[in-house]
């Protein structure tokens, strides 16, 4: 099965860190780009970051350029989100997604999402 | 930055009916435009990338059309799992700078 599942979640003050992880199976993840997106309470949604297969290209929104950092380990089928300096506008729900074909397409494949909640 | 208009906010319409609903490029995307369908609680799944070209499993009730800054999503025949939010998203720039419109609920009339 297809499949993409985040975890690392969770409460963190202003300022804190967090690295949210998620796991693929089910695709030759090496192969493919991968994105996060992130979606606060009642809104819509909002690119944050892709890195492409061999990790040579990474790209951020503006919006968290600086505070967050892509990787990847092709080795484990995983990809990792280090977000630093968090805010409370931050706070989201974050799903990871595969770009459907090279480096600029749709996303086919999405995890479930994991809650980032940035609050004193 | 491109932006993405989508219009009505929320549509709504009748099971069996035609929906359709509209996404505009503040500049011009060639065909460089997914849509994707979003249920309360759930992840976003993608219908449509290309600007017409549907999704592994999508049904052929969903259909995508128009190039340059307007497009359009057609479902021909809703059926009650369609209510939902249709998001649009350009995949335009290099290097890459996603950008989603704001959605468009579809909810029963």
């Amino acid at each position: 099965e297809v499949q993409l599942v985040e975890s690392g979640g969770g409460l963190v003050k202003p300022g804190g860190s967090l690295r949210l992880s998620c796991a693929a199976s089910g695709f030759t993840f090496s192969r493919d780009s991968m994105n996060w997106v992130r979606q606060a309470p009642g809104k819509g949604l909002e690119w944050v970051a892709s890195i492409s297969s061999s990790s040579r290209h990474l790209y951020y929104a503006d919006s968290v350029k600086g505070r967050f950092t892509l990787s990847r380990d092709n080795a484990q089928n995983s990809l990792f989100l280090q977000m630093n300096s968090l805010r409370v506008e931050d706070t989201a729900v974050y799903y990871c997604a595969k770009t459907r074909d090279g480096y600029l397409d749709g996303f086919d494949i999405w995890g479930h999402g994991t809650m980032v909640t940035v609050s004193s | 930055e491109i932006v993405l208009t989508q219009s009505p906010a929320t549509l709504s319409v009748s099971p069996g009916e035609r929906a359709t609903l509209s996404c505009r490029a503040s500049q011009s995307i060639s065909s460089s435009l997914a849509w994707y369908q979003q249920k309360p609680g759930q992840a976003p799944r993608l219908l449509i990338s290309g600007a017409s070209t549907r999704a592994t499993g999508i049904p052929a009730r969903f259909s995508g059309s128009g190039s340059g800054t307007e497009f359009t999503l057609t479902i021909s025949s809703l059926q009650s799992e369609d209510f939902a939010v249709y998001y649009c998203q350009q995949y335009h720039n290099w290097p890459p700078m996603y950008t989603f419109g704001q959605g468009t609920k579809l909810e029963i009339k």
